[in-house]
């Protein structure tokens, strides 16, 4: 049982390229999430997914797009990216709606770098 | 934007003393409150999900309770070892949403 999954696991970019964050699940969870971490702010959620082909944009959005194609995958773009967008990216699932939910499940984080 | 707020924001203790984190949130709309524990260059990990009004929790030295009415949790660690040194998280999630909003966390520093 692999959890929640995250590739890559260091990356480091130029400003102005474009990339890709994958996030995958096995728990057949119905919500899945990208959070930023940066120093002293804690985690930050840049965008959600409450189920296949849904997204929403959480507190951070900007110069983010996402996409959940199906269940298990969450994929997290960067279209230009920007020295602002230097941060660890996890990614989460969790399956909310039963009673009392479950708690947040997360991957083991991307390290990006743009320069 | 939800206001969950956490404090302190860092502690340092020795090794054997008990511990307390706050952790406030809107006291509307309730659906659960999360504690987690993040370990450096590790993952954030749940502690606890609090669901009810007075919950009261508890995993070896570590327990935690749940105020809804007045929109506040404790957690508590008893008898504080170097290797509970991590920073400790809450999430508040709502009834409309049930998206984790989470503190920015207290860092927790055991010395021996």
């Amino acid at each position: 049982n692999a959890g929640v999954t995250q590739t890559p696991k260091f990356r480091v970019l130029k400003t102005g390229q474009s990339m890709t964050l994958l996030c995958a699940q096995d728990m057949n969870h119905e919500y899945m999430y990208w959070y930023r971490q940066d120093p002293g702010m804690g985690l930050r959620l840049i965008h959600y997914s409450v189920g296949e082909g849904t997204t929403a944009k959480g507190e951070v959005p900007d110069g983010y797009n996402v996409s959940r194609l199906k269940k298990q995958n969450f994929l997290l773009g960067l279209e230009s990216a920007a020295p602002s967008q230097t941060s660890v990216y996890f990614c989460a699932s969790s399956y909310p709606r039963t009673f009392g939910g479950t708690e947040a499940f997360f991957g083991q984080g991307t390290r990006l770098t743009v320069v | 934007i939800l206001n969950v707020e956490q404090s302190p924001q860092s502690l340092h203790v020795q090794e054997g003393d008990s511990t307390n984190f706050t952790c406030s949130f809107p006291s509307s709309n309730f659906y659960a409150l999360h504690w987690y524990r993040w370990e450096t260059a590790k993952s954030p990990e749940a502690l606890f999900v609090m669901t009810l009004n007075g919950d009261e929790k508890k995993k070896g030295r570590i327990s935690a309770t749940l105020n809804t009415k007045e929109g506040y949790s404790y957690l508590y660690i008893k008898g504080s070892q170097p290797e509970d040194s991590a920073t400790y998280l809450c999430a508040f999630c709502s009834g409309g949403s049930y998206i984790p909003t989470f503190g920015r966390g207290t860092s927790l520093i055991v010395h021996p």
